[in-house]
């Protein structure tokens, strides 16, 4: 692994069903994001973790949950997904989450495309 | 509310300069990044700006003012490969990036 990984790459799935999105970084990076990208909008923040056994809620957090139980791993589950949650996903680490410095760029991982029908 | 406004396309000729503008209002300010994102990709860290002035980097350099809550990305000697949509993100006072719609730069022969 190499920088931080995502899983499924894309996936269609029946409105009301759970899903897990996977997100797996190996540079030791303390905080982790998801974010979702939709077209004409700017990318939105669902939740983060600052560190590992800590998360947080972002700027659009509902229908989302998240848990951080170790440094590597921040997967993103969708209860009871509907059409809404159609999108981009993006997971992003960074080393230092409470500093503004130029080493607390954001790495992203590929991205997953979600549709629900 | 937070705000991040840059426009939403622009066209250039390859070998020509292309500046691309930020303009924000955020709680707080922590430092401007620029991104660049080709389609079908992830964002990828281009700039950082945390003081008024000029970073140069290559053929990019970014431009910040605070006192203005404004930033330009200023992109040189253009070539096909810059075709992309270029993000412009501020970290507020949660040192949470707040982004903008992102530009898509088209580059014209």
């Amino acid at each position: 692994i190499a920088g931080i990984t995502q899983a499924p790459t894309s996936q269609i799935l029946a409105a009301g069903r759970r899903m897990t999105l996977r997100c797996t970084q190996d540079m030791r990076h303390n905080a982790m994001y998801w974010y979702r990208q939709d077209l004409g909008l700017g990318l939105r923040l669902i939740h983060y973790s600052n560190t590992a056994g800590t998360t947080g809620k972002g700027e659009v957090p509902d229908g989302y949950s998240v848990s951080r139980a170790n440094t590597d791993d921040f997967p993103l589950t969708l209860a009871s997904a509907v059409p809404s949650q159609t999108s981009v996903y993006f997971c992003a680490s960074s080393g230092s989450p409470l500093l503004a410095d130029s080493y607390n760029e954001q790495f992203f991982g590929p991205g997953t495309r979600l549709t629900v029908l | 509310g937070q705000n991040i406004d840059q426009p939403t396309e622009m066209t250039a000729t390859e070998g020509a300069i292309v500046q691309i503008n930020c303009t924000y209002q955020t709680s707080g300010f922590n430092g401007l990044f620029w991104y660049q994102q080709h389609a079908g990709e992830a964002p990828t860290f281009l700039s950082y700006n945390v003081l008024d002035g000029l970073e140069e980097k290559g053929r990019f350099s970014s431009f910040l003012s605070r006192s203005k809550g404004y930033s330009y990305l200023l992109l040189k000697e253009l070539q096909m490969k810059d075709s992309a949509s270029y993000l412009c993100a501020v970290m507020d006072s949660n040192y949470q990036l707040i982004w903008g719609a992102g530009t898509k730069l088209i580059i014209k022969p």
